[in-house]
């Protein structure tokens, strides 16, 4: 099985802050790497696919990049509502495997 | 607009059985691989399992493999998940998803709500 190492696993942050979240994986997964945002009681909604694509409706201020085993989820101007607990997950390799997940607070 | 919706749910003792349901709305449903995620308490996202959108190819997780059985009624455009030998640590939060593409199992583009299994005695 594919190992997804996040981290940091939480992060505090101010309104207005850059957050950098980081993913490896334990093999090279090309760039098949998700991101997804889960807020408290919801299920998780996805942000990010093939690394680095923005799915639609979602905030330019969020990013991805890397490719490989090392990736990178960004929010480049942190806001109150971006408070939540992100995952990363790997699509190269069944079984499907998420990251551990960093839960983001507001400082 | 996609809808799924989980049934199902509820506290069942060890070694028993249970079968979630997940109704699809919104989209040509026998056209997609679906998906079961679970998220125990407090813990991160596990998949669990997916079907083809014919049904004809089924894949599990090592830890519900041979325990529980995924199936799809294209008629009634649902989803199923059989449960059975349920353990505490198959105690979550199961969500039906909806994988992005056609083919094989990728990722979710849609989530429903999530429906709680509590195996405790």
């Amino acid at each position: 099985d594919i190992q997804m190492t996040q981290s940091p696993s939480s992060l505090s942050a101010s309104v207005g802050d850059r957050v950098t979240i980081t993913c490896q994986a334990s093999q090279d997964i090309s760039n098949y790497l998700i991101w997804y945002q889960q807020k408290p009681g919801k299920a998780p909604k996805l942000l990010i696919y093939d690394a680095s694509n923005l799915e639609t409706g979602v905030p330019s201020r969020f990013r991805g990049s890397g490719s490989g085993t090392d990736f990178t989820f960004t929010i480049s101007s942190l806001q109150p509502e971006d408070i939540a607990t992100y995952y990363c997950q790997q699509y190269d390799n069944l079984p499907l495997t998420f990251g551990q997940g960093t839960k983001l607070e507001i400082k | 607009e996609v809808q799924l919706l989980e049934f199902g749910g509820g506290l069942v003792q060890p070694g028993g059985s249970l079968r979630l349901s997940c109704a699809a709305s919104g989209f040509t449903f026998s056209s997609y691989v679906m998906s079961w995620v679970r998220q125990a308490p407090g813990k991160g996202l596990e998949w669990v399992s997916a079907i083809s959108g014919s049904g004809d190819r089924t894949y599990y997780a090592d830890s519900v493999k041979g325990r529980s059985a995924i199936s799809r009624d294209n008629s009634k455009n649902t989803l199923y998940l059989q449960m059975n030998s349920l353990r505490a640590e198959d105690t979550a939060v199961y969500y039906c998803a909806k994988v992005r593409d056609v083919g094989e199992p990728d990722y979710f583009d849609y989530w429903g709500q999530g429906t709680l299994v509590t195996v405790s005695s």
